[in-house]
C-alpha cells in the first residue's frame, strides 16, 4: 500500500475554506484516493473518493494533480461541526482499509 | 437498513475475564472489518473478512484475540483472557464490495480493570 503523509493538525475559523493536502509519492496505477471523517466518539465516515482530476460532492471537493503524487481535500466554509479527524487512504480497490494518524481539524468561532 | 450494529456499546470487565464483542453488518455487504482505537495507537485494523472468510488477520495483537464470522449477518471479536491494555474503543465496519465506501458502527468502549 502507498504510504501517505498528511499534517497532524490544522486550525481554522468558521466560514473559512480548509484545504488538507495528503502526499502519496508511491501511489500505484490502480490506486484510488479516499477520505474519511471521524467525529469524537464516532466511527469514521466516508467523505469522498477519486482517481484523478477533481471530484465534488455535497460535503467536499477532492483535487488530484496529473502526477497523482498528492491530493487535496477542500472543505468549503467550515463550521464548528466540521471539527473532526480527517483521514487520507490510498490503495487499490481491494485494499484493506488501513488508517493512518489523520489530520485533526479544529474550527473556532 | 439500520446500519452496522455493535453490541454492547460499553463493557467493563475485570482482568482475566473473557470478553465478546458483537457486530451485525449491513445486509448484503461482503466485507467486514474489526478495528481498535486508542489515543496512543490510533485506529488499528485487526482483521477483515470477505464473504465470511478471514482474509487478513495480521493486525490481531496476539493469540488472546480471535474473531469469527459464522454467517453473513454476524461476527464476533473475542478476547480471552482480557488485560487492562486491551482497553479501547472497538469498531466494526462493513462494505458492499472492495472499492466501495465502508460504514462503521458506533463502537464498543471496552474497559478492563
Amino acid at each position: 500500500l502507498a504510504k501517505t503523509t498528511q499534517p497532524i493538525s490544522m486550525d481554522s475559523y468558521e466560514g473559512q475554506e480548509v484545504n488538507i493536502t495528503c502526499s502519496h509519492n508511491n501511489i500505484a496505477t490502480n490506486d484510488y484516493i479516499t477520505w474519511y471523517q471521524q467525529f469524537p466518539s464516532q466511527g469514521p465516515r466516508f467523505i469522498i473518493q477519486g482517481y484523478k482530476t477533481k471530484v465534488t460532492n455535497e460535503v467536499a471537493s477532492l483535487f488530484i494533480p496529473a502526477d497523482r503524487k498528492s491530493s487535496t481535500l477542500s472543505l468549503p466554509r467550515v463550521s464548528l461541526s466540521d471539527t473532526a479527524v480527517y483521514y487520507c487512504l490510498v490503495g487499490p480497490n481491494d485494499y484493506k482499509l488501513s488508517f493512518g494518524a489523520g489530520t485533526t481539524v479544529t474550527v473556532r468561532a | 437498513d439500520a446500519g452496522v450494529i455493535q453490541s454492547p456499546r460499553h463493557e467493563v470487565t475485570e482482568m482475566g475475564q473473557e470478553v465478546t464483542l458483537r457486530c451485525k453488518p449491513i445486509s448484503g455487504h461482503d466485507y467486514l472489518f474489526w478495528y481498535r482505537q486508542t489515543m496512543m495507537r490510533g485506529l488499528e485494523l485487526l482483521i477483515y473478512f470477505n464473504n465470511n472468510v478471514p482474509i487478513d488477520d495480521s493486525g490481531m495483537p496476539e493469540d488472546r484475540f480471535s474473531a469469527k464470522m459464522p454467517n453473513a449477518s454476524f461476527s464476533t471479536l473475542k478476547i480471552q483472557p482480557s488485560e487492562p491494555r486491551d482497553s479501547a474503543v472497538y469498531f466494526c465496519a462493513s462494505r458492499l464490495w472492495s472499492g466501495d465506501e465502508a460504514f462503521f458502527g458506533q463502537g464498543t468502549r471496552l474497559t478492563v480493570v
